[in-house]
């Protein structure tokens, strides 16, 4: 069964105080993995894909990159403004729609 | 902003009543998925359209249906509500671009079912 595991689930840092969340996978023929950033009571807003061990994308302050059977992503410096709930997604088969979701870390900057 | 847009934000409904959510994509976007998010979870797929046909169904049982039509506009009709069915309902539309897949997602639809 496809399974996506996010830890930890709730995170605390102090502005400017580096990290990473983690992404684990178990899923057969991964088309590509999807990362959102939500904010309370939002839909999901679009970060980043990867689609093959090796890969790193960045944005701003967040770093997304994959292996095998996981998936970082760092923050650098992190402001206030990048408290929210960071979800993890994965998509298999040939069909690009369906995407199996973990249950998020939430994150929160303190200034 | 992603271009897809969903109506109402929110409503209130109660036990056994039907309810029908719309979503809309930009043009071109052929795929909408709908999600439903429960507090404190992640997004689970409920189904999938492709040119107004259903292509995929995700553990949900078939008082859950759904439309899409020409014009990239589709719902989500839940039939015989149950208490359960509170929550954040999410449609997105899918696009490949320059070779990334992208999955856009709408503001959703907060349900309270009392």
């Amino acid at each position: 069964e496809d399974q996506v595991t996010q830890s930890p689930e709730a995170l605390r840092l102090q502005e400017g105080e580096s990290s990473s969340l983690n992404c684990s996978y178990t899923v057969s023929g991964l088309r590509g993995l999807f990362w959102y950033r939500q904010d309370p009571g939002k839909g999901p807003e679009f970060l980043f894909t990867l689609y093959s061990a090796g890969e790193e994308k960045e944005k701003e302050r967040l770093k997304a990159t994959l292996t095998k059977k996981e998936s970082f992503l760092h923050i650098t410096a992190p402001k206030p403004e990048d408290s929210a709930t960071y979800l993890c997604a994965v998509n298999r088969g040939s069909t690009l729609g369906r995407l199996y979701f973990g249950r998020g870390t939430q994150l929160t900057v303190w200034p | 902003e992603t271009g897809v847009t969903q109506s109402p934000t929110h409503l209130i409904k109660t036990r056994g009543q039907q309810v029908t959510l719309r979503c809309s994509s930009q043009s071109g976007h052929n795929t909408v998925s709908w999600y439903q998010q429960a507090l404190g979870q992640g997004p689970q797929f409920i189904f999938q359209y492709y040119r107004e046909e259903e292509n995929g169904r995700g553990n949900f049982p078939p008082r859950f249906s759904g439309l899409q039509f020409p014009n990239y506009s589709s719902e989500l009709n839940v039939n015989a509500l149950e208490l359960d069915d509170s929550a954040l309902y999410l449609c997105a539309s899918s696009l490949k671009s320059g070779g990334t897949d992208t999955q856009y997602f709408g503001p959703g639809t907060r349900l309270t079912v009392l």
